[in-house]
């Protein structure tokens, strides 16, 4: 049972690069979440997707896309990376339904220069 | 609009210096608290649901305790490997999950 597994760990991109960070998990969670988490500013959701199907901008949504691609996975594309998207990347998952805590992937730190 | 604020930002105890962190918070219609700790380099780990004023979970040398209009963390006795940041959650009303700054907490051996 690995939980939440993120890839790559680490990044460096060139401003106007894209490249695709993948999450996956193996809880049978309904719901999953990406966020960004930048010194002093705490952790900040980018997208979110309730269940299988359904994707929804969270606080920081601009410059991001998202694919649940089926119940275990849920993937965030950068299309033309920026040097302010220099951040740890984290995905989570919960069960969705109800109250309930949030399951957190190892992070992936990205730096574009 | 839907809050939640932590404090103090940064806190250094001696090794068996107990001490409380708090998490006050501004949501409407609560559904429930978490905390998380994080280690450098590392996600946040899950540590407590509360779900209503009055509730109390222990866990080793932490307990969390909940208000209506904030949550303690309780450190008692700490020891140098309770170092790390621990983040404060709520899942509000709409179902939105609003997190913290975090408390970056340090205990010198």
């Amino acid at each position: 049972n690995a939980g939440v597994t993120q890839t790559p760990k680490f990044q460096v991109l060139k401003t106007g690069q894209s490249m695709t960070l993948q999450c996956a998990q193996d809880m049978n969670h309904n719901s999953m979440y990406w966020y960004r988490q930048d010194p002093g500013m705490g952790l900040r959701l980018i997208y979110y997707s309730a269940s299988e199907g359904t994707t929804d901008k969270g606080e920081v949504p601009n410059g991001y896309n998202v694919s649940r691609l089926n119940k275990r996975e849920f993937s965030l594309r950068l299309e033309s990376a920026a040097p302010s998207q220099t951040s740890v990347y984290f995905c989570a998952s919960r069960m969705g339904a109800g109250v309930g805590e949030q399951y957190f992937g190892p992070g992936t730190r990205l730096t574009v220069t | 609009e839907d809050q939640v604020t932590q404090s103090p930002e940064a806190l250094r105890l001696q090794e068996g210096e107990s001490s409380s962190l708090n998490c006050s918070y501004t949501v409407s219609g609560l559904r429930g608290l978490f905390w998380y700790r994080q280690d450098p380099g590392k996600g946040p780990e899950f540590l407590f649901t509360l779900y209503s004023a009055g509730e109390e979970k222990e866990k080793e040398r932490l307990k969390a305790t909940l208000t209506k209009k904030e949550s303690f963390l309780h450190i008692t006795a700490p020891k140098p490997e309770d170092s790390a940041t621990y983040l404060c959650a709520v899942q509000a009303g709409d179902d939105k999950i609003i997190f913290g700054k975090g408390t970056r907490l340090h205990i010198l051996p």
